[in-house]
């Protein structure tokens, strides 16, 4: 079981760009998240879906985009990549708290420079 | 200001010694308390999480909730070089909130042969 794999792993991008960043995850889980890591602020969430088919903001989901056509895939768009987007971007899947948590698993992450 | 405060470090210590980690809030509507280890150029892996107040250990980890104080924190016994990574405290809500986290900055840790 792979878990949750992304891709690319890392990424140089000129600003003004647009970029897709990929991430599937093989454990049948209602739920996926993207953040973003930037030194001394933690992880940021971008956006999240609960289900297939819907999606909602986050923290900071200005210039980003994200669809969920099925269960397993959940891809970030960056229409216009601008150098403040330089990070690392982690996909992470739970299932949906039936209780009132559930453990959210993280993949490796893409490192991403916008020049 | 932060939701979650979490000191940077680096946070160097022995081998053996005990390690120390803190988190402090703001937000009082925090039910679930998580700590996530991360290694370099890794993701984030769940090591622990605690509901409401009160203590949990498992292992050489040691977890500790202060609700009324908006203080947790995060022990680690024994300390092996193996541990050295960053580690990240994250809460959230109840049910109704969702599943949604909110990390703090991460302290990370050397623990020295």
């Amino acid at each position: 079981i792979a878990g949750i794999t992304q891709a690319p792993t890392s990424q140089i991008l000129a600003a003004g760009r647009r970029m897709t960043l990929r991430c599937t995850q093989d454990m049948r889980h209602n739920a996926m998240y993207w953040y973003r890591q930037d030194l001394g602020l933690g992880l940021r969430l971008i956006h999240y879906s609960n289900t297939a088919g819907t999606t909602g903001k986050g923290e900071v989901p200005d210039g980003y985009s994200v669809s969920r056509a099925n269960t397993d895939d959940f891809p970030l768009t960056l229409a216009s990549a601008v150098p403040s987007q330089t990070s690392v971007y982690f996909c992470a899947s739970s299932a949906l708290p039936r209780y009132s948590y559930n453990e959210q698993f993280f993949g490796p992450g893409t490192r991403l420079t916008v020049l | 200001q932060k939701e979650v405060e979490q000191d940077p470090g680096p946070l160097s210590v022995p081998e053996g010694a005990i390690v120390s980690l803190n988190c402090t809030y703001s937000n009082s509507a925090f039910q679930y308390f998580m700590w996530y280890r991360q290694y370099s150029r890794k993701g984030p892996e769940l090591l622990m999480y605690t509901y409401s107040s009160g203590n949990k250990e498992d292992g050489r980890f040691t977890a500790q909730v202060d609700k009324s104080s908006k203080y947790i924190s995060l022990f680690i016994r024994d300390s092996q070089p193996s541990d050295s990574a960053t580690y990240l405290c994250a809460m959230k809500g109840d049910k109704a909130a969702g599943n949604k986290l909110t990390f703090g900055g991460g302290t990370r840790v050397l623990v020295k042969p």
